[in-house]
């Protein structure tokens, strides 16, 4: 099975700051991987899927790159609403397998 | 509007059955395979289980394979799962997604408000 690897796993950052999460997987998957972002108590939302596509609604200071086995969210100006946790996907192979997480804090 | 709403969720004890509901409106449940995914407390995201838009290739996480079984009635617009032998383990809440395919791969783009799973004794 493929293995996801998120860093770091939690982060603080003030509103205004640039915000890049890292996430790896332990084999080529090309570009099948997504992004979710999920909220306190809430069910996490798709931002970006085949690494770098911008789900309908996101807004578009969210962007996502890479291929293979290393992949980036970026948040360009971090907005109070996007204080939660963001995970990865890769899609590749079954089972379609997350990372751990990364917390975005205050 | 596009929605599913799980229920089911409940305290049980180590050893026995529970079985989850998912039921979509606002869309076309028969053109979307299925997942459920689980969430343990303070934990990450853990995938749990697939089926396809025709009720077809189910496919399980190790963790439950040969304990869960996924299902849907797409008369009913309803996705099910029936979970046996539960463990301490799988305390969670269970949250089912859609699979919607964009750029020729699988999303999950549409979750449910999830259930939540306490076992036990």
């Amino acid at each position: 099975d493929i293995e996801m690897t998120q860093s770091p796993s939690s982060l603080s950052a003030s509103v205004g700051d640039r915000v890049t999460i890292t996430c790896r997987a332990s084999q080529s998957i090309s570009r099948y991987l997504n992004w979710y972002q999920q909220k306190e108590g809430k069910a996490p939302r798709l931002l970006i899927y085949v690494a770098s596509s911008l789900e309908s609604g996101v807004p578009p200071r969210f962007s996502g790159s890479g291929s293979g086995t290393d992949f980036t969210l970026t948040i360009s100006s971090l907005q109070p609403e996007d204080f939660a946790t963001y995970y990865c996907q890769q899609t590749y192979s079954a089972p379609p397998a997350f990372g751990g997480g990364t917390k975005v804090e205050i | 509007q596009e929605q599913m709403v799980e229920s089911g969720g409940a305290v049980v004890q180590p050893g026995k059955s529970l079985r989850l509901s998912c039921e979509a409106s606002g869309f076309i449940f028969s053109g979307h395979g299925m997942h459920w995914v689980r969430q343990a407390p303070g934990a990450g995201l853990e995938w749990v289980a697939l089926i396809w838009f025709d009720g077809t290739k189910p496919d399980y996480a190790d963790s439950v394979k040969g304990r869960f079984t996924i299902s849907r009635d797409n008369t009913k617009n309803t996705l099910y799962l029936q979970m046996n032998f539960l463990r301490a383990e799988d305390t969670a809440v269970y949250y089912c997604a859609r699979d919607t395919w964009r750029d020729g791969h699988t999303t999950f783009d549409k979750w449910g408000q999830g259930t939540l799973v306490t076992v036990s004794s």
